[in-house]
């Protein structure tokens, strides 16, 4: 149980296209999902959580008009990367998790996003 | 404001060997929560363990343990006869019940490297 996929796995995209990346959970309802951001030989970064039904809460320095999230169901949130640059490429993370309070976030497979 | 700090940033053992993992972290709130995660070279992040504040048992399960110390506010994780497929980058993270968002803050990482 507690499986999350994320699709695309991988991405490789011209500067200045946008980028849609999906992340289900499949087999529970997630009211939670998180999008982490990772680079070369770091540790995973928060950039936004994501609540069913209402808007994403960005943390500070990460812009949201230029990383947009959508948590239209209980299953699904996604990240679209707008106009996308070489800067952006990095190895993007969602997790989800089932409940409320501290329950367990369960992470994706990762999307690894190239722009060239 | 929250902080996980592991020490060690890479671990060489050759196999078979046991290996102790670091994890020291800071927190004002009285019941949090504290995780593992292994992130193998596929990227994708496995959720290893979740231990509350008010549980100090030590806790073993197959050849991984855990030593959970309040007094000196770290959460060790140890390998037993390490093999090969135990090379990985392994995250601590822990997260507060007083943040609204729930959120993890994870440590940097400790790579370990398990040579045959």
């Amino acid at each position: 149980g507690a499986v999350v996929s994320q699709h695309p796995s991988w991405v490789i995209c011209k500067s200045g296209t946008s980028v849609k990346i999906e992340c289900r959970s499949l087999d529970f309802q997630a009211t939670t999902m998180f999008w982490y951001r990772q680079f070369p030989k770091q540790s995973l970064m928060l950039m936004a959580t994501s609540n069913e039904g209402s808007k994403a809460t960005y943390e500070q320095g990460v812009e949201k008009d230029k990383f947009l999230i959508n948590h239209a169901s209980l299953t699904l949130s996604t990240l679209t990367v707008t106009s996308a640059h070489p800067e952006d490429s990095s190895f993007y993370i969602c997790s989800a998790r089932q409940g409320t309070g501290t329950d367990t976030q369960y992470f994706g497979p990762g999307t690894r996003l190239t722009v060239l | 404001a929250q902080k996980v700090t592991q020490a060690q940033t890479e671990i060489s053992v050759v196999e078979k060997e046991d290996v102790t993992l670091d994890c020291v972290y800071e927190t004002r709130d009285t019941t949090y929560y504290l995780f593992w995660y292994k992130q193998p070279p596929s990227g994708e992040l496995v959720f290893l363990i979740r231990r509350n504040s008010f549980d100090e048992q030590n806790e073993i399960s197959g050849r991984y343990s855990w030593n959970f110390q309040k007094s000196t506010s770290s959460f060790n994780f140890t390998i037993t006869a390490s093999q090969v497929v135990d090379s990985a980058v392994y995250f601590c993270a822990l997260s507060e019940a007083l943040d609204a968002g729930n959120k993890l803050t994870f440590g940097g990482g400790t790579r370990v490297l398990v040579k045959p």
